[in-house]
């Protein structure tokens, strides 16, 4: 099983869906959970920052942790079509990160 | 210049050149990192810099060769590369190299080896 899982895509939405982006992972120890967009030919970009379970909330994006499932996601709301980029989730157990391989967004004016 | 920045965005290189790829960080920070990000696969983590004292070599090929003179510069000096080695090179910096701190990328270097 590997150490973080997530959903390559890509994945099509019309322009203002909710958009649910999600990655699971196998080690317990993670406390600390990151979403970066990445667009295409450039480095990746911190979208959110969540430690240990809960919801975090920052204008259109939601991030929400589930340690006791193993899962995280990313909600988008009221999508454009400027969020077309891959989503990369993160994550660390204080001392090593870990990266998904991303999943790719197209959102359709 | 403010976050991170990485020169050149595109190189092409043959099998047996040798080239510099270079990094930037103007946030303060007090660790680096080099990744290798290939089509589909996870970011590969390869080097780690924590004040300009190496403290993490991720098995990663002796054709790649880092050197972090400061806190602020980090080099990738590259030579007689594969093509496998064809990726997007990414730096990225971290106030620390604790997993609470978030990393900071740069846009990447295109390498491609023909």
């Amino acid at each position: 099983q590997k150490e973080v899982e997530q959903d390559p895509g890509p994945l099509s939405v019309p322009e203002g869906a909710i958009v649910s982006l999600n990655c699971t992972y196998s080690n317990s120890a993670f406390q600390y959970f990151m979403w970066y967009r990445q667009y295409s030919r450039k480095g990746p970009e911190l979208l959110m920052y969540t430690y240990s379970s809960g919801n975090k909330e920052d204008g259109r994006f939601t991030a929400q942790v589930d340690k006791s499932s193993k899962y995280i996601s990313l909600f988008i709301r009221d999508s454009q079509p400027s969020d077309s980029a891959t989503y990369l989730c993160a994550m660390s157990d204080g001392q090593n990160f870990v990266f998904g391989p991303g999943t790719r967004l197209s959102v359709l004016p | 210049e403010t976050g991170v920045t990485q020169t050149p965005r595109h190189l092409v290189m043959g099998m047996t050149n040798k080239k510099s790829l270079k990094c930037e960080q103007h946030l303060g920070h007090n660790a680096m990192y080099w990744y290798k990000q290939s089509a589909k696969k996870p970011l590969e983590l390869m080097f780690v810099y924590s004040l300009e004292e190496r403290v993490e070599n991720n098995s990663v090929p002796s054709r790649f060769s880092p050197e972090c003179p400061n806190s602020s510069h980090l080099f990738l000096h590259l030579h007689t590369l594969q093509p496998e080695d064809s990726a997007l090179y990414l730096c990225a910096s971290s106030l620390g190299t604790s997993g609470r701190n978030e990393q900071y990328f740069g846009p990447g270097t295109r390498l491609t080896v023909t």
